[in-house]
């Protein structure tokens, strides 16, 4: 139930096309879900985060949506770019208390030119 | 206005041996969460602490690992009689205060153990 369940496992978009990871959990009590976005040797760094009393959230080229009854939330990149090539986490926590988070597998999305 | 800092960034141990990490959180921020990193996986929660503290350990090995976040210095995460399998990379991260808000995370320490 502490799960967060994130496909697809690795991604290839050409420059300018449209990026869509997404993710699944079941515990009903996460209600802060943020996406990191990590490069080799690096670590993660925030991109966006969503609460679930809205279903968008965008933030320039990513986009967040969230879908409260199917317990998924995915992210979208748009006009995707060779620097996006990472790798993407999302992630829940239960934001009432301390910030434990529950991160995704992780997709490695690779922007060719 | 430095990030969080980690050291070592790399470090080799050889079976046995202790692997002792250091993470110096944000200025002002008094709430660490230390993670692991296996390769090709997510991040996986160890511990949360506060200074002087241990809030959440749930996520920690019940044996050889240990952390600490002095009220003074940085916060340390141990690891005695390192096993092959403890090779990953380890990240913190702090965060001001509890809630909702961001964890900043260090650039990670990568332990391999031969």
């Amino acid at each position: 139930q502490q799960q967060v369940k994130q496909s697809p496992q690795s991604l290839i978009v050409q420059k300018g096309g449209i990026s869509i990871i997404n993710c699944a959990y079941e515990n009903t009590a996460f209600d802060y879900f943020p996406w990191y976005q990590q490069f080799p040797g690096k670590g993660p760094a925030l991109l966006i985060a969503i609460r679930p009393d809205v279903s968008e959230k965008k933030e320039g080229r990513f986009t967040i949506s969230f879908n409260k009854s199917a317990k998924q939330f995915s992210l979208h990149i748009m006009d995707s770019q060779p620097g996006d090539s990472a790798t993407y986490f999302c992630a829940a926590s239960t934001a009432g208390g301390y910030n434990k988070l529950i991160f995704g597998a992780g997709t490695r999305l690779a922007v060719h030119p | 206005n430095a990030g969080v800092m980690q050291n070592p960034r790399h470090l080799v141990r050889r079976r046995g041996q202790e692997a002792r990490l250091r993470c110096s959180p944000m200025k002002g921020h008094s709430h660490v969460y230390w993670y692991r990193q296996l390769p090709e996986e997510g991040l996986k929660f160890m511990v949360y602490l506060q200074k002087e503290n241990i809030i959440d350990e749930s996520g920690m090995p019940k044996e050889r690992f240990s952390a600490e976040f002095p009220k003074e210095g940085p916060s340390i995460l141990r690891i005695q009689q390192v096993v092959r399998g403890d090779s990953a990379a380890y990240f913190c991260a702090s965060s001001p205060q509890t809630g909702e808000y961001e964890q900043y995370f260090g650039p990670g320490t990568r332990l391999t153990v031969t």
